[in-house]
């Protein structure tokens, strides 16, 4: 089983849309994690970290389920320039290392 | 801030060349990562260091890898001899601690072996 696994998509959508990526982790003791967003033939950029209580930048929302091992990130109002692939991360316990899940792609049509 | 530089940007080898990657990081960060990402495989980590001492090299998948950090100012990491499965962009990437604040990526280099 891969340490952080999602749904690699791709999700279509039209402009304005509201979208959600689900992400699963499987160490119960990951201490941190993160969505990056990945355009294409780019690097990662980091996009927002998920705190324990949820939290909220702009039209992005990131939530975290330490019970389920979940993190979420939904995305309001998308717009044609959110076409890209996003990566869920997450802090190996006890080491200094980012565990990356595959990604999912999002492409916003006109 | 320049970011995390990389070097090359792209490139082309034959089977059996050696190839060496250059890396810069953010001035300050005390941690560098190298990371190769693939379709297949997606990103992973090759080995990191923290105050130029590497300390997890369980990713670099066989000896032909090699990385070293010389200063807190320069990485490499050589590929000798390159095969064509090493095909890859390689990826940089330093943090300022135990990546609570997440990594910052180089632009990468793209490798093709032929």
């Amino acid at each position: 089983r891969k340490e952080v696994e999602q749904d690699p998509g791709p999700f279509n959508v039209p402009e304005g849309a509201t979208v959600a990526f689900n992400c699963t982790y499987s160490n119960s003791a990951s201490q941190s994690f993160f969505w990056y967003r990945q355009d294409c033939r780019k690097e990662p950029k980091l996009l927002m970290s998920v705190y324990s209580s949820g939290n909220e930048d702009g039209r992005f929302t990131a939530q975290l389920n330490r019970a389920s091992q979940y993190i979420s990130l939904l995305i309001r109002d998308s717009k044609l320039s959110d076409s890209a692939t996003y990566l869920c991360v997450v802090l190996g316990s006890n080491t200094g290392k980012l565990i990356f899940g595959q990604g999912t792609t999002l492409q916003v049509k006109p | 801030d320049a970011g995390v530089i990389q070097s090359p940007r792209h490139e082309v080898t034959e089977m059996g060349q050696e190839v060496t990657l250059r890396c810069k990081p953010i001035s300050g960060h005390d941690y560098l990562f190298w990371y190769r990402q693939t379709m297949m495989r997606g990103l992973e980590l090759l080995i990191y260091f923290n105050n130029n001492v590497p300390i997890d090299d369980s990713g670099m998948p066989e000896d032909r890898f090699s990385a070293k950090m010389p200063n807190a100012s320069f990485s490499t990491l050589k590929i000798q001899p390159s095969e064509p499965r090493d095909s890859a962009v390689y990826f940089c990437a330093s943090s300022p601690g135990r990546a609570y604040y997440g990594y910052t990526f180089g632009s990468g280099t793209r490798l093709t072996v032929v």
